[in-house]
């Protein structure tokens, strides 16, 4: 069984579109999460959620909107894409926040977005 | 702002040697994890580190916090091709909700 599951795997869409990528988890875990992983290979936090409560929200466009709609999900939609977008999304999920050993973070295989 | 500096950024060497990456930070952390990440794949956590001074092993991996929870490295020794791919640290403090992430470090292993 798959721990944490994204959807889809690739992602190629036009300039201005909206679109939406899909995150699940069945490791019971409380805490979910949205990295963007540039070309560089820079993974940098986007959200994250706990308990379906938004708790990180780092300086991201307002064109990214994170959904929970329950502990199990969390689902990252954006508007009017642009070419600065393309990356690898990676979702993962945690027991915890805390940031330290016990609330060790499980990643997802990646949706790769290219944006043309 | 807490920043991790990985070196070396890349990393190409024969199998059969040995290596090290390195993981630096101004920064004091709680937790120092150590991940690999395939071509196409997510990251993998590989170890958690949380006292200072630790020392942990995984088969031919060696990894260590410094003794001031600031840094990391990673030792492998008799490289193998397997051992290829994308090493990244992430730094966890009591203070922050979230993982800071090195730059990475790619490494080829070439059988």
């Amino acid at each position: 069984d798959t721990a944490v599951s994204q959807t889809p795997k690739y992602l190629v869409t036009q300039m201005g579109n909206d679109k939406s990528i899909k995150c699940e988890q069945n490791l019971g875990h409380d805490t979910m999460y949205w990295y963007k992983q540039d070309s560089k290979k820079f993974l940098k936090i986007m959200f994250s959620y706990n308990n379906k409560e938004l708790i990180i929200n780092e300086t991201v466009p307002n064109r990214f909107s994170p959904k929970s709609p329950d502990k199990a999900h969390l689902n990252l939609h954006i508007n009017s894409l642009e070419l600065g977008d393309s990356a690898v999304y990676f979702c993962a999920s945690s027991q915890g926040f805390s940031g330290r050993a016990e609330d060790t973070q499980y990643f997802g295989p990646g949706t790769r977005l290219t944006v043309l | 702002t807490q920043l991790l500096e990985q070196s070396p950024q890349f990393l190409s060497i024969q199998e059969g040697e040995n290596l090290t990456v390195y993981c630096n930070s101004s920064s004091v952390f709680s937790s120092l994890q150590w991940y690999r990440q395939e071509p196409g794949e997510g990251p993998v956590l590989l170890v958690t580190v949380v006292t200072g001074g630790e020392v942990k092993k995984l088969k031919r991996l060696t990894f260590q916090f410094g003794d001031a929870r600031k840094d990391s490295s990673l030792h492998i020794t008799a490289a193998q091709p397997g051992d290829t791919g994308l090493y990244l640290c992430a730094g966890g403090a009591d203070s922050s909700y979230k993982l800071i992430f090195g730059s990475g470090t790619r490494l080829l292993v070439r059988p």
